[in-house]
């Protein structure tokens, strides 16, 4: 099965400064890749998906991540937080082939808390 | 847009309840997810579903049972609720039949937080 580690179980910053949640996931073979955002009481919204194209994907919100197979990594960074940034964020693998096909692993979350 | 409604957003039920949990899509998706949801232990699976009157066992189904009679609607079962069961409860929908942009995103209800006392 898959697994993913999310450092960081808490992360603060400042209004304006660089956001960088790190993502980690273990796979021979390059899996679909996922952030979602969790605002207060309610669901998971997708942020942005990794498929097989270009290893940086832009997402909603000025988020972003880069896919490095090397490193088995999907960090995800904004270059300047916002208030309305602050919320819980998940990163999760998918298998692309098999029988747990659409089936996602999620990572424990970070709580991103954003400082005036 | 997607949408995938939860029915209750609060739940409060007592010890040995037999409690249900529904889950309407209205996407056509074929793949249905019950997750619950605490502090630092991230989302877990429950059970899934790839069809109608199909379903698989995730990481943690002790103590649930699933029902899916049609496409659009899944429901989670407690069938002697337990206060270890008191949790953030979410479902999703998803499909591998798409388009590779599309495919396996799912889609997430609002949640519904279930007290057992």
């Amino acid at each position: 099965a898959q697994s993913v580690t999310q450092l960081g179980s808490h992360v603060s910053v400042s209004e304006g400064a660089l956001v960088l949640l790190r993502c980690n996931y273990s796979s021979s073979v390059p899996p679909y890749l996922f952030w979602y955002v969790q605002y207060p009481n309610q669901g998971l919204q997708l942020l942005l998906k990794y498929t097989s194209a270009a290893t940086l994907v832009k997402g909603i919100n000025g988020f972003e991540a880069e896919f490095k197979k090397s490193e088995t990594s999907f960090h995800l960074t904004k270059p300047s937080a916002h208030m309305s940034d602050a919320a819980e964020y998940f990163c999760a693998v998918s298998d692309r082939r098999g029988s747990t096909l659409g089936r996602l692993y999620f990572g424990r979350g970070t709580q991103l808390t954003v400082w005036p | 847009d997607v949408k995938v409604t939860q029915s209750s957003r609060y739940l409060v039920k007592r010890t040995g309840e037999k409690v249900f949990l529904e889950c309407v899509q209205d996407m056509d998706h074929e793949n249905m997810f019950w997750y619950r949801q605490d502090p630092g232990l991230g989302l877990r699976l429950i059970y899934f579903s790839y069809d109608v009157k199909m379903k698989e066992k995730g990481d943690i189904p002790e103590g649930y049972s699933v029902s899916r009679e049609k496409k659009e609607r899944f429901s989670l079962i407690l069938e002697s609720a337990s206060t270890n069961q008191t949790s953030m409860y979410l479902c999703a929908s998803s499909s591998t039949r798409t388009s590779l942009g599309a495919k396996n995103i799912q889609y997430f209800g609002a949640g519904t937080r279930l007290s057992v006392l």
